[in-house]
């Protein structure tokens, strides 16, 4: 059973360019999180989807990021217009559902903006 | 607001038992998770608490005390490989299964 996989696992982008981050979560998880990790600081939570719905997106900068989780396919982090401060490590978590209690993170994908 | 605390760095040797503790305060609670994350790569799922008391996993674990906002983890028998971050994370409602994390605690074990 494969884990929570994303891509790409590095991404350079250069000021004003478009990244597109994608999660495919763990078979039968319906539930995807998206965290964003500075450089020495935590986690922070970001926003939270099931199939083709925003559930919270409580932790989303207002601009330039949006998140998606179609039918099918994987889920995506969309951030435009990137700038200095985008660049971080943003790590996608699956669960299968409310039941569940544990979060199983991707290996992330490093954003680098210069 | 949401806060979650937990000391930068700890050392420890090889073999020995290590304390890492975790206070929070969040507008509620609906439960408490340990992860350990090693450099460059993804946290990975260590506890989970949400009543009072010590759960017991092997060379790990974790106390939860809800009246006081603070757990801890307990590591045993040191190995080097056990150098990491050390995340406490909280699920602060029961209508959103987000997590709040602290800042993380790196431990370096010595031989």
């Amino acid at each position: 059973n494969a884990g929570v996989m994303q891509n790409p696992r590095h991404l350079v982008r250069r000021r004003g360019q478009e990244a597109r981050l994608r999660c495919s979560p763990m078979k039968g998880h319906s539930h995807v999180y998206w965290y964003r990790q500075l450089p020495e600081e935590g986690l922070k939570f970001m926003v939270y989807l099931q199939k083709e719905n925003i559930i919270d997106e409580s932790g989303m900068p207002k601009e330039r990021f949006s998140a998606e989780f179609p039918k099918e396919g994987p889920s995506i982090l969309r951030i435009q217009q990137v700038v200095r401060g985008d660049s971080a490590a943003y790590f996608c978590a699956s669960s299968p559902g409310a039941s569940s209690y544990e979060q199983y993170f991707g290996p992330g994908t490093r954003l680098t903006v210069t | 607001g949401q806060n979650i605390d937990q000391p930068t760095e700890m050392t420890a040797t090889e073999g020995a038992i290590v304390q890492i503790n975790c206070t929070y305060q969040t507008s509620g609670f609906n439960g408490l998770f340990w992860y350990q994350q090693h450099a460059g790569e993804a946290p990975t799922f260590l506890s989970y608490n949400v009543l009072d008391g010590l759960e017991e996993k092997g060379r790990f674990s974790s106390f939860l005390s809800r009246s006081k906002g603070y757990s801890y983890l307990l590591l045993k028998e040191l190995q080097m490989k056990d150098s990491a971050s050390y995340l406490c994370a909280v699920r602060a409602a029961y209508n959103t299964d987000k997590l709040i994390f602290g800042t993380g605690t790196r431990l370096q074990v010595f031989p």
